[in-house]
C-alpha cells in the first residue's frame, strides 16, 4: 500500500508568480485535503476535495485553488504569490467512514517565495 | 481564530520517564481529537485519537485523556524513548474531516 506522495519536495518562486503543487493520495482514499504550515505554527486547513468536488474551504483567498482528478490525485494552485505564502504545504488523504481514523499526510512541499 | 491551543512549545524529559503533553480547545462541538507526531522533513504521522464520548484511550505506550468539562486533553507517553523526540500536534475534528491543529510541542527525550 503506497502512502501519500507530494511533488516537488522543495520549490523557490518569485513574488507574483504562480505555482502548482501535486499530490497522489493513498490507495483507496477518495478525499484529499491541503494544509499550509507556516514556520512555528500548526497546519492550517486550506480546502478539501471529495470525488472531484470542493468539499469545504478554510480562510484562504481565492488565489488558492485546487483540483482533484478521477484517480483521486490532486493539485494545489497558488496565483500571485506573496512572501507570506512561504510555508510547508501538506497534502492528506482519507476515507470518509463512520469511525474517524484521521488523515494520512504526505511529506509536504516546502515553498519559498522571494 | 485559534480553536486548539498547545501552550507549551517545548518539553524535555529523561529517557524512561513519563512525557505529558497538554492541549486546550474552545469549541465544544469537536467530536474527535487526535495527536500527530512529526519528524523534520516528514509529514505528520497519526499517533492516537479519542472520540468526544470517551475520556481515555490507550495504545501501547500512548494514552490520551479527555476532560470535556475543562475542554482539555493530554497525551501521556510512558516510558519515553529517544525515538519519541519529535514535534507533537494536537488536532480536533468537527465530523467533517477538517482538522484544526495546535501550534505543536517539541519533545526532547534525554538519554
Amino acid at each position: 500500500e503506497t502512502g501519500v506522495t507530494q511533488s516537488p519536495t522543495h520549490l523557490i518562486k518569485t513574488r507574483g508568480q504562480q505555482v502548482t503543487l501535486r499530490c497522489s493520495s493513498q490507495s483507496g482514499h477518495n478525499t484529499v485535503s491541503w494544509y499550509q504550515q507556516a514556520l512555528g505554527q500548526g497546519p492550517q486547513f486550506i480546502f478539501q476535495y471529495y470525488r472531484e468536488e470542493e468539499n469545504g474551504r478554510g480562510n484562504f483567498p481565492p488565489r488558492f485553488s485546487g483540483l482533484q482528478f478521477p484517480n483521486y490525485s490532486s493539485e494545489l494552485n497558488v496565483n500571485a504569490l506573496e512572501l507570506d505564502d512561504s510555508a510547508l504545504y501538506l497534502c492528506a488523504s482519507s476515507v470518509p467512514s463512520g469511525e474517524f481514523y484521521g488523515y494520512t499526510f504526505g511529506s509536504g512541499t516546502r515553498l519559498t517565495v522571494v | 481564530d485559534q480553536q486548539v491551543k498547545q501552550n507549551s512549545p517545548s518539553l524535555s524529559v529523561q529517557e524512561g520517564r513519563i512525557s505529558i503533553l497538554n492541549c486546550d480547545y474552545t469549541n465544544s462541538m469537536f467530536d474527535y481529537f487526535l495527536w500527530y507526531k512529526k519528524y523534520p522533513a516528514e509529514g505528520p504521522t497519526f499517533l492516537i485519537s479519542i472520540s468526544s464520548i470517551k475520556d481515555k484511550n490507550e495504545d501501547g505506550r500512548f494514552t490520551v485523556f479527555l476532560n470535556k468539562s475543562a475542554k482539555h486533553l493530554s497525551l501521556h507517553i510512558v516510558p519515553s524513548q529517544p525515538g519519541d523526540s519529535a514535534v507533537y500536534f494536537c488536532a480536533a475534528n468537527l465530523r467533517d474531516y477538517k482538522l484544526s491543529f495546535g501550534a505543536g510541542t517539541t519533545v526532547t527525550v534525554r538519554a
